[in-house]
């Protein structure tokens, strides 16, 4: 069965500080992996995918994640982090071979301190 | 979220009562889906639809049904409230077709208070 793991619920990091966001996943062949990121009261926004090819894949608002296959990672990086970077952020997963089972973290809370 | 309005934004209603949420896209996109966000859970797919009149289930349909009539619009019901259906419900929208990633587009949600 498809699965998405995000190990925390929270992330700290100092203004200024490269960040990172974890994701885990578990699909049957090869994925369609996502990051989301919610403000508050907001809807998701999409912020970068994995599809195939080059394992680093930039996104927007300076965002980039890494896939790893050997790791079934798929971690989400910045370099330096933006006070304005603080909110909810989403890893999903997708099988290739269904569009409706999308799978999605349950989301880690990342804060951005000055 | 742009391209996506849901409609209310906010509802407070009685446990028992059927209570209808609207989706409705400017995109033309075939994919439309429905989604409830909980503390703890991520989001949870209800339902989705592939196509006007074509619609499925998601991992947690039960006590939710959908209508798809034109390619705009995406309806939610609750056939009876109950308590445990107080959530925020996020309709989403992707293009599909062949090639496609099937990224998703959120509409701004609808929180849902069932007293």
């Amino acid at each position: 069965a498809q699965s998405v793991a995000q190990p925390e619920d929270q992330v700290n990091v100092a203004e200024g500080n490269p960040l990172t966001v974890k994701c885990t996943y578990s699909v049957s062949g090869n994925p369609y992996l996502f990051w989301y990121v919610q403000y508050p009261n907001r809807g998701l926004q999409f912020l970068l995918k994995y599809i195939t090819g080059d394992n680093l894949v930039k996104g927007s608002y300076g965002f980039e994640a890494e896939f790893n296959k050997s790791q079934t990672s798929f971690h989400l990086k910045k370099p330096s982090a933006l006070v304005s970077d603080s909110a909810l952020y989403f890893c999903a997963v997708r099988e290739r071979s269904s569009a409706s089972k999308i799978i999605f973290g349950s989301g880690t809370r990342l804060s951005i301190r000055p | 979220d742009a391209g996506i309005t849901q409609s209310p934004r906010h509802k407070v209603t009685e446990t028992g009562t059927p209570v209808t949420l609207r989706c409705h896209q400017t995109e033309n996109h075939r994919y439309m889906y429905w989604y409830r966000q909980d503390p703890g859970h991520g989001l949870r797919l209800i339902h989705y639809s592939y196509g006007v009149k074509d619609t499925d289930k998601g991992e947690v349909s039960d006590g939710y049904s959908v209508s798809r009539s034109k390619t705009e619009d995406f309806l939610l019901t609750l056939e009876s409230a109950t308590s445990s259906q107080t959530s925020v419900y996020f309709c989403a929208i992707s293009a599909g077709g062949q090639g496609s990633s099937y990224e998703q587009y959120f509409g701004p949600g609808t929180r849902l208070t069932v007293t």
